[in-house]
């Protein structure tokens, strides 16, 4: 069965220094990738999406993620975090005919002053 | 547009009540899937509705229960609740269900089962 693997479980960053979010998913066929965030309180957003293609992929807010098959990995990163970024992050992989996204625990992130 | 909306945004029962949560998709999204988030298991899946059939099932015990409008609004109900069934219950919705489709969130329900 296919997993997803958030290793931070909370991760605490200075404003504006730069963050990378890992995410590890498991299965042999190739994923449908995405991060979303959720600010407290709210439902999720997504942030970006990887389906094929160029590996590196920009979202909203300011944020990539870079696909590297041979790692099965997907991380989220940030040049320069603001305050607002404060939030959780969830990675989730689907796949070809499948209809269930499966979500990775999620990364806390708290930016500090 | 206007986008996911869930009510009630809270609730508080009591052990034994039953619970009827609703959500209304995004016009022109015939799939909802709902979802419990809670901070010791994350975000685990519930089912998925497509066109009023049930497509998905995650791995819940029968008192977790939904059903689908033929307006694409979606229920679901929680029969003899138990105080570990507190927990935020989301729903998203679709085009077509299928993982490729992004998937946009409601902002959840708050349950809290006293």
């Amino acid at each position: 069965a296919q997993s997803v693997t958030q290793p931070d479980i909370h991760i605490t960053v200075s404003e504006g220094a730069s963050l990378e979010l890992r995410c590890n998913y498991s299965y042999g066929a190739t994923p449908y990738l995405f991060w979303y965030v959720q600010s407290p309180g709210q439902g999720l957003q997504l942030l970006l999406k990887y389906f094929s293609g160029d590996t590196l992929v920009q979202g909203i807010k300011g944020f990539e993620a870079e696909f590297k098959r041979s790692q099965s990995s997907f991380n989220l990163r940030k040049p320069s975090v603001h305050w607002s970024d404060a939030a959780e992050y969830f990675c989730a992989v689907g796949y070809t005919g499948r209809r269930a996204l499966t979500f990775g625990s999620g990364t806390r992130l708290q930016v500090q002053p | 547009k206007a986008g996911v909306t869930q009510t009630p945004r809270y609730l508080i029962k009591t052990r034994g009540q039953q619970v009827t949560l609703s959500c209304s998709p995004i016009s022109g999204h015939r799939s909802v899937s709902w979802y419990q988030q809670t901070p010791g298991q994350g975000l685990q899946f519930l089912f998925e509705y497509f066109s009023e059939t049930q497509r998905n099932k995650g791995n819940f015990p029968g008192r977790f229960s939904g059903r689908q409008f033929s307006n694409s609004r979606s229920e679901m109900n929680v029969s003899t609740l138990e105080l570990g069934d507190s927990a935020l219950y989301l729903c998203a919705s679709s085009i077509s269900g299928y993982s490729y489709n992004e998937q946009f969130f409601g902002p959840g329900t708050r349950l809290t089962v006293l």
